[in-house]
């Protein structure tokens, strides 16, 4: 069976500092990757994937993720938080054929002035 | 284009009572699933759809019934409500097959059980 852990319920930063939200997966079979973000009363839309393509993913709105299978881990970056960035973010794995996930417990991310 | 659409977007029921949730999705994907989501717990699936008319069981599908008669449509019905199924829901869609797959998710419907 797969999982994802998520280190720290929150996350804070200040405007312009760089973001680290981190994630390690746990999997018997090759693991696709994914990150979600959820803004306030809103469903999750996809911020980026890991498809085996490449090891460093550019996603959406200048976050990225580098996929290390040594460390078996998924962290998502951005070098400068902006105040639009506050929003909880989850890292989802799929190892099955019918893209079912398996959400982390989510990082509330704080952005302050 | 609405995407995914999902109805009512809160409702308040008393234990045993009975509901429905309607998840409805304008893009002709093939697979849906249903999560709920709790504090501190992240989401969950449910349930899921691989294509019309079949459904299969997710992590935590106890207390839930689903149908799928129509390719664009995924019902979420609990037949007798608990306190512990309030939470939020969410539907979600994808058109691919295989683990790679983007699901697009609705804005969730929030239930309360008294």
């Amino acid at each position: 069976a797969q999982s994802v852990t998520q280190l720290g319920s929150h996350v804070s930063v200040s405007e312009g500092a760089l973001v680290l939200l981190r994630c390690n997966y746990s999997s018997s079979v090759p693991p696709y990757l994914f990150w979600y973000v959820q803004y306030p009363n809103q469903g999750l839309q996809l911020l980026l994937k890991y498809t085996s393509a490449a090891t460093l993913v550019k996603g959406i709105n200048g976050f990225e993720a580098e996929f290390k299978k040594s460390e078996t881990s998924f962290h998502l970056t951005k070098p400068s938080a902006h105040m639009s960035d506050a929003a909880e973010y989850f890292c989802a794995v799929s190892v099955s054929g019918y893209s079912t996930l398996t959400f982390g417990k989510g990082t509330m991310l704080l952005v302050s002035p | 284009n609405a995407g995914v659409t999902q109805t009512p977007k809160f409702r308040v029921l008393k234990t045993g009572q009975s509901m429905t949730l309607l998840c409805a999705q304008d893009m002709n994907h093939e697979y849906m699933y249903w999560y709920r989501q709790d504090p501190g717990m992240g989401l969950r699936l449910i349930h899921y759809s691989v294509g019309e008319g079949t459904t299969a069981k997710g992590e935590v599908p106890d207390g839930y019934n689903v149908s799928r008669l129509k390719k664009q449509n995924f019902l979420l019905g609990l037949e007798s409500a608990a306190p512990s199924q309030t939470s939020v829901y969410f539907c979600a869609s994808t058109q691919s097959g295989g683990p790679t797959g983007t699901q697009y998710f609705g804005p969730g419907t929030r239930l309360l059980v008294l």
